[in-house]
């Protein structure tokens, strides 16, 4: 199975501020990574597709990038409802496998 | 826009099957795959397999044994059994539409979730 890392587990951030998270692949997977953002409670929601698409109706603040194993993502200004857990999914090979996640905070 | 929707018993009793619905709503279960995902504590998100319209699945290995998935076509509806379930099997299960493009797959839209929880 490819193991998927993200980093950090967890971050504390203020509104406006630029925030990344990363994620690594256990081997390469080229572009087959897709982000989620999870709010509590609720089910996960895709953002970015294919490492750097941006799923249609998600705010152009978010970002992603990478190739090969090192994938970004990025929040480019954070607004209040950008606080929740972030996760990282390959589908280059099944099993799909997601990272533990990224929890966002407000500092 | 297409909706789904998990339905199915909350309480399961160790050893025995749990079994799921989701019904789609707002569009075709044809020329998509579908999946089912699901969330524990202890283990994060864990893609359990996902079966196209026309009947072909791919299951977690670490799974592959005990889990089926179904289509029922005419009633838009992906069913989820898993057999000899133990308090392991205790999450929220969702079940999501994968699109692709060029071979990438990804999961959207998801299902609200339901919780399962395995105890006797």
């Amino acid at each position: 199975d490819i193991q998927m890392t993200q980093s950090p587990s967890s971050l504390s951030a203020s509104i406006g501020d630029r925030v990344t998270i990363t994620c690594r692949a256990s081997q390469s997977i080229r572009n087959y990574l897709n982000w989620y953002q999870q709010k509590l409670g609720k089910a996960p929601k895709l953002l970015i597709y294919a490492a750097s698409s941006l799923q249609s109706g998600v705010p152009s603040r978010f970002s992603g990038s990478g190739s090969g194993t090192d994938f970004t993502l990025t929040i480019s200004s954070l607004q209040p409802e950008d606080f929740a857990t972030y996760y990282c999914q390959q589908s280059f090979s099944t099993p799909l496998t997601f990272g533990q996640g990224t929890k966002l905070e407000i500092k | 826009q297409v909706q789904l929707q998990e339905s199915g018993p909350g309480l399961v009793k160790p050893s025995e099957t749990l079994s799921l619905t989701c019904t789609v709503s707002g569009g075709s279960i044809s020329s998509y795959y579908w999946t089912w995902i699901r969330q524990s504590p202890g283990k994060g998100l864990e893609w359990i397999g996902y079966m196209y319209h026309s009947g072909s699945t791919n299951y977690n290995p670490s799974l592959k044994n005990r889990v089926t998935i179904s289509i029922d076509t005419s009633r838009n509806q992906i069913s989820l059994k898993l057999n000899s379930v133990t308090a392991a099997d205790t999450a929220v299960y969702y079940c999501a539409r994968m699109e692709w493009e060029s071979l990438k797959y990804w999961v959207d839209p998801w299902g609200q979730g339901t919780l399962v929880t395995v105890s006797s």
